[in-house]
């Protein structure tokens, strides 16, 4: 079965810490593989994506890596600020432009204390 | 702001009533998603509308239905609720020509079964 493992559950830091956040994933065939910030009681917002071919990817201070061969992602927080405490959502496609394929993590609790 | 919205945001209702959530993809994606999101579950997929034709189906009770209509609105209608179906309900939607079929999720519906 295709699943996708996310750890820690939750991370808790402080204020213009840095913080990396893990999945490691089963799913087989690979597409791409997404993150995903989730406040709570909102939708998901796309935060990277990325192809089996790239192992890395940045936006703003967010930045993912990936290695398919031990198909393995992290997500890396740089200078993390109070908005930045959210639910982070790890989600593997494994065929493209199969969105019902999709298969989601359940998310890391990011808490950004000040 | 997705560009995805979602009605209504709360919805509270009784065991074995009926509702009816709401959504309004991006204009011009044709693809509608829908999602349940139960406490400290990760995202379920229940269905996905392309154009108004059911295209894919996930994890959708019977009691669930959806559809896709001519102006490319969705509707997922819920019936003889159970407590148990008191969830997060969200509507994503993604457009044609992105090869990453990147989905844009509204803000969701929250439904409570008492």
């Amino acid at each position: 079965k295709n699943q996708v493992e996310q750890s820690p559950q939750s991370l808790i830091i402080l204020e213009g810490k840095n913080c990396t956040l893990q999945c490691n994933y089963t799913v087989s065939p690979f597409s791409n593989l997404r993150w995903y910030k989730q406040d709570t009681g909102r939708g998901p917002v796309s935060l990277t994506i990325m192809t089996f071919s790239e192992n890395t990817k940045s936006n703003g201070r967010y930045t993912a890596t990936l290695d398919a061969d031990t198909k393995q992602s992290s997500l890396h927080i740089t200078a993390s600020q109070l908005s930045d405490s959210a639910s982070y959502i790890c989600v593997v496609s494994p065929l493209q432009g199969s969105n019902y394929k999709l298969t989601f993590g359940k998310g890391t609790l990011l808490t950004v204390n000040p | 702001d997705s560009g995805v919205t979602q009605t209504p945001k709360h919805l509270i209702t009784a065991t074995g009533q009926r509702v009816t959530l709401r959504c309004s993809p991006r204009s011009g994606d044709l693809s509608v998603y829908w999602y349940q999101q139960s406490l400290d579950q990760g995202l379920q997929f229940l269905i996905q509308y392309y154009n108004g034709e059911e295209r894919a189906k996930g994890n959708i009770l019977e009691r669930f239905s959806a559809q896709q209509f001519p102006d490319l609105h969705s509707e997922l209608n819920l019936s003889s609720l159970e407590l148990g179906d008191s969830a997060l309900y969200f509507c994503a939607s993604s457009g044609r020509g992105d090869p990453y079929n990147e989905q844009f999720f509204g803000p969701g519906t929250r439904l409570t079964v008492l």
